[in-house]
């Protein structure tokens, strides 16, 4: 299996409600970084979190790290029909952080 | 400045033609890295140069598929005799020296083989 699971796979919202999705990783991490991909586009580097870190906030996004469950969790605020994408979460490991790895992503619909 | 930039866009072959992908890096980057993502998948690494020098090629199917990152111009992933199966986004990153995991990804090309 991936290091990296999102879930739910998908997750339909109405604008202004919260936005939860989890992500389960197997061993332990460096970092763990999460991504936007909107339809047929390329990734956008959203936050990075530290494996010593247990919360960052950046704008309307709350990351949570829990080292012990191997999870981490992207809280998006009053969610926007400009938030539907699909959202990765991305870890890295051992020596070679550079090797990002990859689930296979939630996909996010805000309905207006 | 400009972000990582990828070319084309979209790549259509025929089974067993060659397939060339292109990836300029960030200006100032100097790490470059390519990652597939076949359809309702996460990304999946490829491989990791720097100029001149593949550091790491262990995502790289060992055959067919081979990359480079010259002194002068883009990186290229290249694929020979395309098959059905390698049709997939393919997206390039790149990194500032000595900060590796903070990658900056391209627009990703498409490539589809008929």
């Amino acid at each position: 299996s991936q290091q990296g699971e999102e879930d739910p796979q998908a997750l339909s919202i109405q604008e202004g409600e919260n936005a939860t999705m989890n992500c389960s990783y197997k061993t332990s991490i460096n970092n763990l970084q999460w991504y936007r991909q909107n339809s047929g586009r390329g990734l956008v580097h959203l936050i990075l979190i530290r494996s010593n870190e247990r919360e960052k906030h950046s704008g309307r996004l709350r990351v949570t790290l829990d080292t012990s469950k191997k999870s981490s969790s992207l809280l998006i605020t009053a969610s926007r029909a400009a938030d539907t994408a699909s959202y990765f979460c991305a870890t890295d490991s051992g020596g070679s952080n550079y090797k990002l790895t990859f689930g296979k992503g939630t996909l996010l619909t805000v309905n207006p | 400045n400009a972000g990582v930039m990828q070319n084309p866009r979209h790549l259509v072959r025929r089974r067993g033609q060659e397939a060339r992908l292109r990836c300029s890096p960030m200006k100032g980057h100097s790490h470059v890295y390519w990652y597939r993502q076949l359809p309702e998948e996460g990304l999946k690494f490829m491989v990791y140069l720097q100029k001149e020098n593949i550091i790491d090629e262990s995502g790289m199917p060992k055959e067919r598929f081979s990359a480079e990152f010259p002194k002068e111009g883009p990186s290229i992933l290249r694929i020979q005799q395309v098959v059905r199966g390698d049709s997939a986004a393919y997206f390039c990153a790149s990194s500032p020296p000595g900060v590796v995991n903070e990658q900056y990804f391209g627009p990703g090309t498409r490539l589809t083989v008929t």
